[in-house]
């Protein structure tokens, strides 16, 4: 079956920029997680939502981050006036449940670049 | 707060020798932890999970880990490797009522001829 699916799958952008990530999740994942990836380093937490609970939005860098999910689907990360700061690979992840022993399932991510 | 520390950024082997991948850990509660592999260009795949069941836990190709309580550690093992397990490898913990995992650094293997 598909697994996660994210778009695109590299952007560059000129600083000062906006860009839209997007993220389609396996049907019938409730939970969705975005995270970023530096180079060399390991995954950060950026933000995660459940059904239609308020989404986890602890682990966002700043406020010119923002996601939006449509329901149970797509899910669109957001990075409003672009730093070199933030080039990184971000990630998006779905689960069926919530919660630490779920297993979460990886898109193959999107490499942002901003110059 | 949980949190997770990978030993060695990198490792070299050769074929069909053994593989260690040491992972430390610290967490205030009985934490899941999880093994998951990232090939060059491929998405992060798990390779195997503990959740508080038996401690030495089997994964995918060959790999396995053992959950030591008294030491903190989950760090991966494989008898013998193949040239298809060069790759990088994040350890992850996961506790009770958090949403979001918290990955290592990485340990990048290569495996030589």
């Amino acid at each position: 079956g598909a697994g996660v699916s994210q778009s695109p799958s590299n952007k560059v952008t000129e600083k000062g920029k906006d860009v839209e990530l997007r993220c389609d999740p396996i049907s019938g994942h409730t939970a969705l997680y975005w995270y970023r990836q530096r180079l060399g380093q390991g995954l950060e937490f950026l933000i995660y939502f459940q059904g239609n609970s308020a989404p986890d939005k602890s682990g966002l860098p700043s406020d010119r981050f923002s996601a939006e999910r449509t329901g149970e689907s797509v899910s669109t990360l957001t990075i409003q006036r672009t730093q070199q700061e933030d080039s990184a690979v971000y990630l998006c992840a779905s689960s069926l449940t919530s919660g630490g022993a779920g297993e979460q399932f990886f898109g193959p991510g999107t490499r942002l670049t901003v110059l | 707060a949980q949190s997770v520390t990978q030993l060695d950024s990198h490792v070299s082997v050769s074929e069909g020798t053994p593989v260690l991948l040491r992972c430390n850990y610290s967490s205030s509660y009985s934490p899941s932890l999880f093994w998951y592999v990232q090939h060059p260009n491929k998405g992060l795949q798990l390779l195997l999970k503990y959740t508080s069941a038996a401690t030495l836990v089997k994964g995918i190709n060959g790999f396995e880990a053992e959950f030591k309580k008294s030491e903190t550690s989950f760090h991966l093992t494989k008898p013998s490797a193949h040239m298809s397990d060069a790759a990088e490898y994040f350890c992850v913990v996961s506790e009770p009522g958090r949403r979001a995992l918290t990955f290592g650094s990485g340990t990048r293997l290569q495996v030589q001829p």
